[in-house]
Protein backbone atom coordinates (compact mmCIF):
# COMPACT_ATOMS: atom_id res chain seq x y z
CA UNK A 1 0.00 0.00 0.00
CA UNK A 2 1.40 3.64 -0.66
CA UNK A 3 2.32 5.44 2.21
CA UNK A 4 3.73 8.75 3.04
CA UNK A 5 7.16 8.66 4.29
CA UNK A 6 9.04 10.97 6.34
CA UNK A 7 12.86 11.31 7.45
CA UNK A 8 14.56 11.70 9.81
CA UNK A 9 12.48 10.30 12.38
CA UNK A 10 14.01 12.59 15.02
CA UNK A 11 16.01 15.26 14.96
CA UNK A 12 17.56 17.06 17.61
CA UNK A 13 18.99 20.82 17.31
CA UNK A 14 20.01 23.76 19.35
CA UNK A 15 17.83 27.07 19.32
CA UNK A 16 18.65 28.89 16.89
CA UNK A 17 19.94 26.80 14.05
CA UNK A 18 17.61 25.98 10.87
CA UNK A 19 16.15 22.57 10.09
CA UNK A 20 14.87 20.49 7.26
CA UNK A 21 12.19 18.19 7.86
CA UNK A 22 11.58 15.81 4.28
CA UNK A 23 8.75 13.84 3.23
CA UNK A 24 7.90 12.47 0.32
CA UNK A 25 3.98 12.29 -0.45
CA UNK A 26 2.21 9.45 -2.29
CA UNK A 27 3.26 9.66 -6.00
CA UNK A 28 -0.45 10.38 -7.51
CA UNK A 29 -1.44 13.14 -5.02
CA UNK A 30 -1.68 16.48 -6.06
CA UNK A 31 -1.53 18.53 -2.20
CA UNK A 32 0.37 18.38 0.56
CA UNK A 33 0.47 19.11 4.06
CA UNK A 34 2.34 19.98 7.16
CA UNK A 35 0.84 19.42 10.88
CA UNK A 36 2.63 19.64 14.25
CA UNK A 37 1.63 17.96 17.98
CA UNK A 38 3.03 19.57 20.67
CA UNK A 39 3.44 16.75 23.43
CA UNK A 40 0.31 16.83 24.84
CA UNK A 41 -2.05 18.61 23.04
CA UNK A 42 -3.87 18.38 19.86
CA UNK A 43 -2.66 17.88 16.13
CA UNK A 44 -2.24 21.86 14.10
CA UNK A 45 -2.70 22.54 11.04
CA UNK A 46 0.47 24.56 9.77
CA UNK A 47 0.37 24.55 5.57
CA UNK A 48 -1.11 23.17 2.52
CA UNK A 49 0.75 23.45 -0.49
CA UNK A 50 -0.70 22.73 -4.83
CA UNK A 51 0.82 23.17 -8.00
CA UNK A 52 4.34 24.31 -6.60
CA UNK A 53 2.39 27.20 -4.03
CA UNK A 54 1.51 27.45 -0.62
CA UNK A 55 -2.61 26.99 -0.44
CA UNK A 56 -3.30 27.98 2.78
CA UNK A 57 -1.23 28.43 5.88
CA UNK A 58 -2.17 29.05 9.28
CA UNK A 59 -1.43 31.20 12.07
CA UNK A 60 1.92 29.30 13.41
CA UNK A 61 3.50 29.25 10.25
CA UNK A 62 5.20 32.38 10.54
CA UNK A 63 8.17 34.01 8.54
CA UNK A 64 10.40 30.92 10.54
CA UNK A 65 8.65 28.37 8.32
CA UNK A 66 9.22 27.57 4.79
CA UNK A 67 7.81 24.68 2.47
CA UNK A 68 9.56 23.50 -0.74
CA UNK A 69 8.70 20.92 -3.22
CA UNK A 70 12.71 20.88 -4.75
CA UNK A 71 11.83 17.69 -7.25
CA UNK A 72 9.05 15.75 -7.99
CA UNK A 73 9.02 13.75 -4.89
CA UNK A 74 10.01 15.32 -1.48
CA UNK A 75 8.46 17.94 0.03
CA UNK A 76 10.21 19.62 2.64
CA UNK A 77 9.31 22.05 5.40
CA UNK A 78 12.29 24.14 6.81
CA UNK A 79 12.19 25.85 9.80
CA UNK A 80 15.14 28.84 10.04
CA UNK A 81 15.93 29.79 13.35
CA UNK A 82 14.12 26.90 15.35
CA UNK A 83 12.83 27.67 19.40
CA UNK A 84 12.51 25.88 22.04
CA UNK A 85 8.36 25.69 21.45
CA UNK A 86 8.83 24.15 17.84
CA UNK A 87 9.81 21.10 19.62
CA UNK A 88 7.11 18.94 18.45
CA UNK A 89 5.83 16.11 15.84
CA UNK A 90 5.81 17.26 12.83
CA UNK A 91 3.56 15.17 10.64
CA UNK A 92 3.29 15.39 6.55
CA UNK A 93 -0.10 14.15 4.76
CA UNK A 94 -0.58 14.12 0.91
CA UNK A 95 -4.22 13.68 -0.57
CA UNK A 96 -5.00 13.17 -3.97
CA UNK A 97 -6.86 16.16 -4.48
CA UNK A 98 -7.81 19.10 -1.95
CA UNK A 99 -9.14 18.91 1.02
CA UNK A 100 -12.75 18.67 0.25
CA UNK A 101 -15.86 16.17 0.64
CA UNK A 102 -14.91 12.39 0.60
CA UNK A 103 -10.93 12.99 1.10
CA UNK A 104 -8.77 11.63 3.70
CA UNK A 105 -5.31 12.41 4.17
CA UNK A 106 -2.65 10.48 4.56
CA UNK A 107 0.35 10.69 7.54
CA UNK A 108 3.34 9.90 7.51
CA UNK A 109 4.72 8.29 10.58
CA UNK A 110 6.21 11.96 12.04
CA UNK A 111 9.44 13.53 12.60
CA UNK A 112 10.24 14.19 16.67
CA UNK A 113 11.98 17.80 17.09
CA UNK A 114 13.67 18.32 19.95
CA UNK A 115 15.04 21.77 19.98
CA UNK A 116 17.72 22.12 23.33
CA UNK B 1 -10.40 28.52 19.92
CA UNK B 2 -11.36 25.17 20.28
CA UNK B 3 -13.11 23.86 16.95
CA UNK B 4 -13.59 20.58 17.70
CA UNK B 5 -13.61 19.31 20.77
CA UNK B 6 -12.82 16.05 22.55
CA UNK B 7 -13.19 15.91 26.17
CA UNK B 8 -12.85 12.69 27.44
CA UNK B 9 -8.88 12.45 27.73
CA UNK B 10 -9.17 8.47 27.90
CA UNK B 11 -11.28 5.97 28.19
CA UNK B 12 -10.75 2.02 29.46
CA UNK B 13 -13.16 -0.65 27.94
CA UNK B 14 -13.08 -4.10 29.09
CA UNK B 15 -12.42 -6.43 25.49
CA UNK B 16 -15.77 -7.06 23.28
CA UNK B 17 -17.12 -4.71 25.11
CA UNK B 18 -18.77 -1.34 22.88
CA UNK B 19 -16.26 1.50 23.02
CA UNK B 20 -18.09 5.08 22.55
CA UNK B 21 -15.90 8.12 21.65
CA UNK B 22 -17.62 11.11 21.58
CA UNK B 23 -16.46 14.73 19.88
CA UNK B 24 -18.09 17.85 19.50
CA UNK B 25 -17.73 21.05 17.14
CA UNK B 26 -18.12 24.59 16.68
CA UNK B 27 -17.98 25.71 13.09
CA UNK B 28 -21.28 25.07 11.58
CA UNK B 29 -19.49 25.24 8.04
CA UNK B 30 -18.03 21.81 8.62
CA UNK B 31 -19.15 19.14 6.59
CA UNK B 32 -17.10 16.10 6.30
CA UNK B 33 -16.02 14.68 9.83
CA UNK B 34 -13.22 11.84 10.14
CA UNK B 35 -11.77 9.80 12.59
CA UNK B 36 -7.88 8.58 12.74
CA UNK B 37 -6.57 6.25 15.21
CA UNK B 38 -2.91 6.65 16.16
CA UNK B 39 -0.31 4.35 17.57
CA UNK B 40 3.21 5.49 19.25
CA UNK B 41 5.81 6.43 17.17
CA UNK B 42 3.35 6.22 14.30
CA UNK B 43 1.55 9.06 12.55
CA UNK B 44 -2.39 9.05 12.00
CA UNK B 45 -4.46 6.29 10.20
CA UNK B 46 -7.92 7.33 8.34
CA UNK B 47 -10.32 5.15 10.16
CA UNK B 48 -13.71 6.34 9.14
CA UNK B 49 -15.83 9.57 7.86
CA UNK B 50 -19.02 10.71 7.37
CA UNK B 51 -20.28 13.60 5.57
CA UNK B 52 -23.11 16.29 6.34
CA UNK B 53 -25.59 14.75 4.62
CA UNK B 54 -25.38 11.74 6.59
CA UNK B 55 -26.41 10.77 10.13
CA UNK B 56 -24.21 7.38 10.35
CA UNK B 57 -21.88 5.72 8.51
CA UNK B 58 -20.83 2.23 9.55
CA UNK B 59 -17.83 -0.05 8.66
CA UNK B 60 -16.97 -3.56 10.15
CA UNK B 61 -16.39 -2.87 13.87
CA UNK B 62 -16.91 0.81 13.48
CA UNK B 63 -19.98 3.06 13.01
CA UNK B 64 -19.82 6.52 13.25
CA UNK B 65 -22.73 8.56 14.39
CA UNK B 66 -23.32 12.61 13.07
CA UNK B 67 -26.54 14.49 15.23
CA UNK B 68 -25.83 17.81 13.32
CA UNK B 69 -28.46 19.92 15.16
CA UNK B 70 -25.77 18.86 18.29
CA UNK B 71 -22.90 19.67 16.17
CA UNK B 72 -21.58 16.42 17.73
CA UNK B 73 -20.37 13.10 16.54
CA UNK B 74 -19.71 9.76 18.13
CA UNK B 75 -17.47 6.65 16.66
CA UNK B 76 -18.60 3.28 18.00
CA UNK B 77 -16.49 0.52 18.31
CA UNK B 78 -17.91 -2.65 18.68
CA UNK B 79 -17.02 -5.51 19.90
CA UNK B 80 -13.42 -3.87 20.97
CA UNK B 81 -10.61 -5.98 20.51
CA UNK B 82 -7.06 -5.46 22.67
CA UNK B 83 -5.27 -3.89 19.33
CA UNK B 84 -7.72 -0.92 19.45
CA UNK B 85 -6.05 0.65 22.01
CA UNK B 86 -4.37 3.89 20.85
CA UNK B 87 -5.25 7.46 20.34
CA UNK B 88 -8.34 8.37 18.39
CA UNK B 89 -8.22 11.77 17.00
CA UNK B 90 -11.81 13.28 15.41
CA UNK B 91 -10.96 15.35 12.59
CA UNK B 92 -13.38 18.19 10.33
CA UNK B 93 -13.06 19.75 7.50
CA UNK B 94 -15.58 22.28 5.35
CA UNK B 95 -16.60 25.36 4.58
CA UNK B 96 -17.91 27.93 2.12
CA UNK B 97 -15.01 26.60 -0.62
CA UNK B 98 -15.37 23.16 0.82
CA UNK B 99 -11.33 23.33 0.59
CA UNK B 100 -10.01 23.35 4.24
CA UNK B 101 -7.60 21.46 5.72
CA UNK B 102 -8.43 19.22 8.81
CA UNK B 103 -8.89 20.52 12.10
CA UNK B 104 -8.23 18.07 14.55
CA UNK B 105 -9.81 17.63 18.62
CA UNK B 106 -7.33 16.90 21.18
CA UNK B 107 -7.74 12.68 20.90
CA UNK B 108 -9.16 10.65 22.97
CA UNK B 109 -6.30 7.36 24.82
CA UNK B 110 -8.54 4.32 24.78
CA UNK B 111 -7.44 1.05 26.67
CA UNK B 112 -9.14 -1.68 25.95
CA UNK B 113 -8.40 -4.18 28.53
CA UNK B 114 -8.38 -8.09 27.92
Amino acid sequence: EPEVTQTPSHQVTQMGQEVILRCVPISNHLYFYWYRQILGQKVEFLVSFYNNEISEKSEIFDDQFSVERPDGSNFTLKIRSTKLEDSAMYFCASTPDGPSRDTEAFFGQGTRLTVV
Amino acid sequence: DQQVKQNSPSLSVQEGRISILNCDYTNSMFDYFLWYKKYPAEGPTFLISISSIKDKNEDGRFTVFLNKSAKHLSLHIVPSQPGDSAVYFCAASGGSSGNTPLVFGKGTRLSVIA
